[in-house]
């Protein structure tokens, strides 16, 4: 079965820093996608970027990039330009190709200091 | 386009009463699922529906948990009878096909049993 590890439990960033959280997975799988999730305090889970495991290139969204070390099964977040607005749970998730559910890490709590 | 709804918000019951979750996902979406998430946690799927049959309900514990998907659309999952350690919020979640790479949640539902 994959599994999704997140080892830093909390993370801090003063506003306008760069912040970077660490995923690792464990897979046999060629074949996947990787996700971070972000969720607020209004508990819904919103979508900040996606890989494809097949995509040698690092996927962008904005402020938000990913660093993506497939032989390593590596999945780091980048968030630059940190803002108020970006504290909150983040979840690093897999997901096999197919028609298959995510699989979620424990998460990381940032919280962003004015 | 409307989101996932979920209904109750909250629910706070007493130990071994019963209790249903209901979901409406995004119109139009064959696959959803429910996630448990408890605090502290990334959420864990408990079931996943593709219209109205079941793919994956490996995770449900079956002697309490239920769920159906009638008519492929609307969902409800129940408890009964509630532990406390069911307490946690249930998220619904729905995607395209279940092969597209996107999920959308609702705003889940916090259960405190006490």
């Amino acid at each position: 079965a994959q599994t999704v590890t997140q080892s830093q439990p909390e993370m801090s960033v003063q506003e306008a820093e760069t912040v970077t959280l660490s995923c690792t997975y464990d897979t046999s799988e060629s074949d996947y996608y990787l996700f971070w999730y972000k969720q607020p305090p209004s508990r819904q889970m919103i979508l900040v970027i996606r890989q494809e495991a097949y995509k040698q290139q690092n996927a962008t969204e904005n402020r938000f990039s990913v660093n993506f070390q497939k032989a390593a099964k590596s999945f780091s977040l980048k968030i630059s330009d940190s803002q108020l607005g970006d504290a909150a749970m983040y979840f690093c998730a897999y997901r096999s190709s197919g028609n298959t559910p995510l699989v979620f890490g424990k998460g990381t709590r940032l919280s962003v200091i004015a | 386009e409307a989101g996932v709804a979920q209904s109750p918000r909250y629910k706070i019951i007493e130990k071994r009463q019963s209790v249903a979750f209901w979901c409406n996902p995004i119109s139009g979406h064959a696959t959803l699922y429910w996630y448990q998430q408890i605090l502290g946690q990334g959420p864990k799927l408990l079931i996943q529906f593709q219209n109205n049959g079941v793919v994956d309900d490996s995770q449900l514990p079956k002697d309490r948990f239920s769920a159906e998907r009638l008519k492929g659309v609307d969902s409800t999952l129940k408890i009964q009878p509630a532990k406390l350690e069911d307490s946690a919020v249930y998220l619904c979640a729905s995607s395209f096909t279940g092969f597209d790479t996107e999920a959308f949640f609702g705003q889940g539902t916090r259960l405190t049993v006490v």
